[in-house]
């Protein structure tokens, strides 16, 4: 699976958008991009996935460029409840979900 | 989503000794589940790959003796830690694939396993 590239940290002021970014040059057709997150002390929370068309659910909108080498999570409004670490992953179907670093996500108020 | 159960929450245990930890799908049959290893402060590891009624797939570096894996039905794994040691505590977490060519994965809660 190609390999994706997150910030370290972000902030974000409760009530505003958060923007989450991820590059993934090296993606291949097959591969979909997913984001999941985890707030401390929990297990991972699916949030959203794509592969080439932007998506948008109740949590969450993502943002695949054109040329699909990076995508964008977008939470609309954050709030205090969004701090966690945030994992972007590439994969393709039917292969093994393998996380990387994320990005730690602090909501202020 | 699917609901993945994980117990117990948390654990403590004596060195040398074994500990299981059950990792149950809810409300749907799970043909395969995922066991990831998580130490403070870094990111999960996936330790092993398990389909129900065959034998699990582990990750290079981990020992599958020493980390029994079972998945017997399609809505239970099990994962022993064997002759536990300090080193081993971590949080540990499972997730489970609804269908074969799945697009989303579905994970438990984890376990924080503390050997003493």
């Amino acid at each position: 699976d190609a390999k994706t590239t997150q910030p370290t940290s972000m902030d974000c002021a409760e009530g505003r958008a958060a923007n989450l970014p991820c590059n993934h040059s090296t993606i291949s057709g097959n591969e979909y991009v997913y984001w999941y997150r985890q707030i401390h002390s929990q297990g991972p929370q699916y949030i959203i996935h794509g592969l080439k068309n932007n998506e948008t659910n109740e949590m969450a909108s993502l943002i695949i460029t054109e040329d699909r080498k990076s995508s964008t999570l977008i939470l609309p409004h954050a709030t205090l409840r969004d701090t966690a670490v945030y994992y972007c992953i590439v994969r393709a179907v039917n292969n093994d979900m393998r996380f990387g670093a994320g990005t730690r996500l602090t909501v202020k108020p | 989503g699917a609901v993945v159960s994980q117990h117990p929450s948390w654990v403590i245990c004596k060195s040398g000794t074994s500990v299981k930890i059950e990792c149950r799908s809810l409300d749907f049959q799970a043909t395969t589940m995922f066991w990831y290893r998580q130490f403070p402060k870094q990111s999960l590891m996936l330790m092993a790959t398990s389909n129900e009624g065959s034998k699990a797939t582990y990750e290079q570096g981990v020992e599958k003796d020493k980390f029994l894996i079972n998945h017997a039905s399609l809505t239970l794994s099990t994962l022993t830690v064997t002759s536990a040691h300090p080193e081993d505590s971590s949080f540990y977490i499972c997730s489970a694939k609804i269908t074969r060519t799945f697009t989303e994965a579905f994970f438990g809660q984890g376990t924080r396993l503390t050997v003493v």
